[in-house]
């Protein structure tokens, strides 16, 4: 079954407003991952988030874990046109093969 | 920079023929992986590979194969293709240590089987 489940399927903001996107998942996991995948192109990893981390940071990325509900939220601030993109999380449970992807959230952004 | 080459971005081909996607990796990880992504179902592990002439299958294997003759490079092999078949095949590279990093994708190749 799959792991990571992506809330919404699609969402569609105005430029430079914040957009907010969050994942569930089922069994135990050591960490979670987001990754970015522009139309037609392959993904690219964005953040990695350890389960015994609560919050990460990296530029306008926020994720934060919650391990006692099983969910991740990635909060984009400030968004830009160029963040259009459909966004998977990932929920790792050991090696790379356990790694298990949701099936992403469409983000638009209206310039 | 990790760079994952996906020789063909676009095939198209025919109910029942052979066809090959190749993938090129050129920082020296041990492991590498196919996946299908279709709309709604996400990635999908098809089958990976730890080490030359190593490989295993991931979750949904049927009517596919591998092979992994070279460390650089892992095929993927539909012998027989079928219109289910048709989607976005992706390969990605996974380094030896830390088993919980991240995996770097090539761009795609996106098959239509007719």
């Amino acid at each position: 079954s799959q792991q990571g489940e992506e809330d919404p399927q699609a969402l569609s903001i105005q430029e430079g407003e914040n957009a907010t996107m969050n994942c569930s998942y089922k069994t135990s996991i050591n960490n979670l991952q987001w990754y970015r995948q522009n139309s037609g192109r392959g993904l690219v990893h964005l953040i990695l988030i350890r389960s015994n981390e609560r919050e990460k940071h990296s530029g306008r990325l926020r994720v934060t874990l919650d391990t006692s509900k099983k969910s991740s939220s990635l909060l984009i601030t400030a968004s830009r046109a160029a963040d259009t993109a459909s966004y998977f999380c990932a929920a790792g449970r050991g090696s790379a093969r356990q790694l298990t992807f949701g099936s992403g959230t469409q983000l638009t952004v209206l310039p | 920079d990790v760079k994952v080459t996906q020789s063909s971005r676009y095939l198209v081909k025919r109910t029942g023929e052979k066809v090959f996607l190749e993938c090129v990796q050129d920082m020296d990880h041990e492991n590498m992986f196919w996946y299908r992504q279709d709309p709604g179902l996400g990635l999908r592990l098809i089958y990976f590979s730890y080490d030359v002439k190593m490989k295993e299958k991931g979750d949904i294997p049927e009517g596919y194969s591998v092979s992994r003759e070279k460390k650089e490079r892992f095929s993927l092999i539909l012998e027989s293709a079928s219109t289910n078949q048709t989607s976005m095949y992706l390969c990605a590279t996974h380094p030896p240590r830390g088993n919980t990093g991240e995996l770097f994708f090539g761009e795609g190749s996106r098959l239509t089987v007719l």
